[in-house]
């Protein structure tokens, strides 16, 4: 299996520019999860879905942030506009069940300037 | 709400030392625990996990960690460290029936003096 795959791996955008990132689960995995990463704030859960469903989205930032899973192997976190406090890297991750823990992909820095 | 508290940012061990991370949680019934590692520019890669039953649970790359339900702790061990070590580490509680919901630690960043 070739993991959680992330994309891009790098986003340099200007603000109020909108910005999509991808993530594609490990097949068969029933819930998948983003979290952001700062050196101030460290891991935050913004949003995680179960079948395709968003369970808790209590983490999102803002209006600004939006996330979706059309299918069980595809999801992608969007953030319109976007602003320089963005700047972070996201994490998406999957799992098969909570005793098995987390798999998580490589990651996208955003860099919005 | 579950909480998880690393207390030490960074840590420095030399090389072939022995090496302990400290990790307390904060949750209303057991958890199910977590140890991550995660090298520069990689995402979190799980290195061991509590649920129930022996309280010592062995992970990947000569870890161990230990579960203390008297003082809440969730402390992991290596015996002998290597460079290949260095990292950051996080420990993470998630709960149990229902969600999936996972909270990390702050992380401890592991450096390995030759």
């Amino acid at each position: 299996d070739a993991g959680v795959i992330q994309s891009p791996r790098h986003e340099v955008t200007e603000m109020g520019q909108e910005v999509t990132l991808r993530c594609k689960p490990i097949s068969g995995h029933n819930s998948l999860f983003w979290y952001r990463q700062t050196m101030m704030r460290g891991l935050e859960l913004l949003i995680y879905f179960n079948n395709n469903v968003p369970i808790d989205d209590s983490g999102m930032p803002e209006d600004r942030f939006s996330a979706k899973m059309p299918n069980a192997s595809f999801s992608t976190l969007k953030i319109q506009p976007s602003e320089p406090r963005d700047s972070a890297v996201y994490f998406c991750a999957s799992t098969q069940g909570q005793n098995y823990g987390y798999t998580f992909g490589s990651g996208t820095r955003l860099t919005v300037v | 709400a579950q909480s998880v508290t690393q207390p030490d940012i960074h840590i420095t061990v030399s090389e072939g030392a022995s090496l302990e991370l400290r990790c307390n949680y904060s949750y209303g019934a057991t958890p199910y625990l977590f140890w991550y590692v995660q090298s520069p520019g990689q995402g979190l890669q799980l290195l061991l996990k509590y649920f129930s039953g022996d309280t010592l649970v062995q992970g990947i790359k000569g870890f161990e960690a230990e579960f203390k339900r008297s003082q809440s702790s969730f402390n992991l061990r290596k015996p002998s460290v290597h460079w290949s070590d260095a990292a950051e580490y996080f420990c993470a509680v998630g709960e149990r029936g229902g969600g999936f919901k996972t909270i990390f630690g702050a992380g401890t960043r592991l450096f390995v003096k030759a």
